[in-house]
């Protein structure tokens, strides 16, 4: 059955830092997004993909948060300066359309010291 | 906007008995409804939607949920719980836009169910 995956599954870094997550979606999925978790509480939206460009992003998306298809394959979500308050498991997800349900990736636990 | 509400942070329910997770939710259109699963360090699974239909959907793991518009609910049920059903619980809606082209899930808090021997 075809998966979501996601790199590194546990990322360690330095406040300040740039760091990219990596997604690699369903490959006939057309909807890509990126959804953050704080210690196993609300999921969060952070930013929608489709047709190569964002379709919607939250207030949390803000400029340090990038996101990339660069190869069409790949699927990365690039924080340039984080903070502490990054720290969260971040979750990319897939869908192929709006009748069907989103596939999400294992997350990728990202701790900012 | 889209919305969801999970009354419950917490769910308690005894092996064997019937469990309920409660979901309502509000958009202003037809909702597309769903819900996932989540065990501990891992991903969202898929359970079950309804997109249109019959109200009762069945899912995974003798999962089921009913759609009722008129209380805007689609609450997800068990006749018999688990120990190994115990997890968090989304419940996530969403709208297509009339130009078709974001589909933008709603997730819910979660509900952690939890399922005693």
């Amino acid at each position: 059955e075809p998966e979501v995956t996601q790199t590194p599954s546990h990322q360690v870094t330095q406040m300040g830092q740039e760091v990219i997550l990596r997604c690699v979606p369903i490959s006939n999925h057309l909807y890509f997004y990126w959804y953050r978790q704080i210690l196993g509480q609300k999921v969060e939206f952070l930013v929608s993909f489709y047709n190569n460009e964002i379709s919607e992003k939250s207030e949390i998306f803000d400029d340090q948060f990038s996101v990339e298809r660069p190869d069409g394959s790949n699927f990365t979500l690039k924080i340039r300066s984080t903070k502490l308050e990054d720290s969260a498991m971040y979750f990319c997800a897939s869908l192929r359309d709006s009748y069907n349900e989103q596939f999400f990736g294992p997350g990728t636990r990202l701790t900012v010291l | 906007a889209q919305s969801v509400a999970q009354p419950e942070d917490q769910v308690n329910v005894a092996e064997g008995n019937p469990l309920t997770v409660k979901c309502t939710y509000s958009v202003s259109g037809n909702p597309y409804l769903f819900w996932y699963v989540q065990y501990p360090n891992r991903g969202l699974q898929f359970l079950l939607k309804y997109i249109t239909g019959d109200n009762l959907v069945k899912g995974s793991y003798g999962f089921e949920a009913e759609f009722n518009k008129s209380q805007t609910s689609f609450h997800l049920k068990k006749p018999s719980a688990l120990v190994s059903d115990s997890a968090l619980y989304f419940c996530a809606v969403t709208e297509p836009h009339a130009s078709g082209g974001s589909y933008i899930p709603t997730f819910g808090r979660g509900t952690s169910l939890i399922v005693h021997p």
